[in-house]
């Protein structure tokens, strides 16, 4: 089983649709990443959390530490978000992969 | 200020031959990674540097893949004997505390 878990791993959507993509990890962390890769393969950083809840313009991301689950939010989706996502946390203490492991990616299709 | 670089950005060669590729991280960030991503498919781990020692080598897939980092700054990747499999997008990121940083990947294509 992975330590980090995406779902769904495919998400086509219409305009204007409200998105949730889901993440959950089985190891303690000390911080939780959302990532946005867009098609030619440019990696950006969305949020970087630990608790609670953040906001950025139309993203929302949450996390939950009791129950080891983050989701990203997109409100009034666009095609313009149409990307994958990945989910990364950073491990306690140690580990492999110098602590950050990736979730296998949500690919996101929003059509006009 | 900069962001991460790397080069090339394309890189074609044929089976059998060595590639090297470069990752200049953001100046200060000590940790640095290297990643690989395959068409279709997630991030692949492959090596991690703090400052210029490796303590995380466990994604490397053979002894045809090295990596080292000079001065805790620039990293170089070598494949030797390139195979058709090493085809991919070879991502490197650097950080600081916990954010990374990703550059913009070398695409490698092994004919």
């Amino acid at each position: 089983k992975n330590e980090v878990e995406q779902s769904p791993q495919n998400l086509t959507a219409q305009e204007g649709e409200f998105i949730t993509i889901n993440c959950s990890y089985s190891v303690g962390i000390s911080a939780l990443h959302w990532l946005q890769q867009h098609p030619g393969g440019g990696i950006v950083s969305l949020f970087m959390l630990s608790s609670g809840k953040k906001k950025h313009g139309r993203l929302i991301a949450t996390i939950n530490i009791q129950e080891k689950h983050s989701s990203l939010h997109i409100t009034a989706s666009h095609p313009r978000d149409s990307a994958v996502y990945i989910c990364a946390v950073r491990s306690l203490g140690g580990g492999s992969q110098g602590n950050l492991i990736f979730g296998k990616g949500t690919k996101l299709s929003v059509k006009p | 200020g900069a962001g991460v670089s790397q080069s090339p950005s394309n890189k074609v060669t044929e089976k059998g031959k060595d590639v090297e590729l470069r990752c200049d991280p953001i100046s200060g960030h000590t940790a640095l990674y290297w990643y690989r991503q395959s068409l279709g498919q997630g991030l692949e781990f492959l090596i991690y540097f703090q400052g210029n020692s490796a303590p995380d080598k466990s994604g490397l897939p053979s002894d045809r893949f090295s990596a080292e980092r000079t001065g805790g700054s620039v990293s170089t990747l070598t494949i030797q004997r390139t195979q058709q499999e090493d085809s991919a997008v070879y991502l490197c990121a650097s950080s600081l505390a916990l954010e990374p940083f990703f550059g913009p990947g070398t695409r490698l294509t092994v004919l």
